[in-house]
């Protein structure tokens, strides 16, 4: 089967940075994504990583190491609206492209 | 960019009625279209994935009898819950491929909450 793990919740500060960390372990790998969704709303496009490496994108950044695994979403300057539910997803070669998504990781901003 | 309208965004059924949702790509045209169930505070779980003019690839655990999917043209692709359940209840989200997006090419409908009672 296909493991896609990250941490339940976290809670960070206004203003703060946060970092959040997805491992996984499947059958096939060909691109990782971060989405970002609001309760009962669609999943948002924020960053998609196929190569090791960063990729930085606004107060949003992402990291992917193929050899271990590991994927992070980095949020700076954290604000309010950013309380949301995280989720990486992984894309699978062959299989019609699907994407297998994480456990989802809530995040809760505080003042 | 990219739109995905899902309707209804929400439903109440009686216990063994049957329910339609509807996936539509407004300005492009998906050849894949994939359905996804999400329980509370839970992760997307895909359902199926729909190709356009053949049948739908459901996932381990997924009823296809109970789940039908139809993907009959480019732009629409609908999941019907047949005599539904009160453990059928969740929100359903769609997801469309638009292949002229490359890699970035996943658009989410709306989605739908259905409640069973």
């Amino acid at each position: 089967g296909q493991n896609i793990d990250q941490p339940t919740e976290m809670t960070a500060t206004e203003g703060a940075i946060v970092q959040i960390n997805c491992t996984y372990q499947t059958s096939g790998f060909n691109g990782l994504f971060w989405y970002q969704q609001h309760a009962g709303e669609a999943p948002t496009f924020l960053s998609y990583n196929v190569l090791d490496g960063l990729e930085e994108k606004g107060r949003f950044s992402s990291f992917l190491s193929r050899s271990k695994g590991y994927s992070y979403l980095l949020l700076k300057e954290l604000q309010m609206k950013d309380s949301a539910s995280y989720l990486c997803a992984v894309k699978l070669t062959g299989g019609g492209n699907k994407l297998t998504f994480g456990t989802g990781t809530q995040l809760k901003v505080e003042l | 960019g990219a739109v995905v309208s899902q309707h209804p965004s929400w439903v109440i059924c009686k216990s063994g009625t049957s329910v339609k949702i509807e996936c539509r790509s407004l300005d492009f045209q998906a050849t894949t279209m994939f359905w996804y169930r999400q329980f509370p505070k839970q992760s997307l779980m895909l359902m199926a994935t729909s190709n356009e003019g053949s049948k739908a690839t459901y996932e381990q655990g997924v009823e296809k009898d109970k789940f039908l999917i139809n993907h009959a043209s480019l732009t629409l692709s609908t999941l019907t819950v047949t005599s539904a359940h009160p453990e059928d209840s969740s929100f359903y989200i769609c997801s469309a491929r638009d292949i002229g997006e490359g890699v970035y090419g996943y658009t989410f409908g709306s989605g739908t909450r259905l409640t069973v009672v």
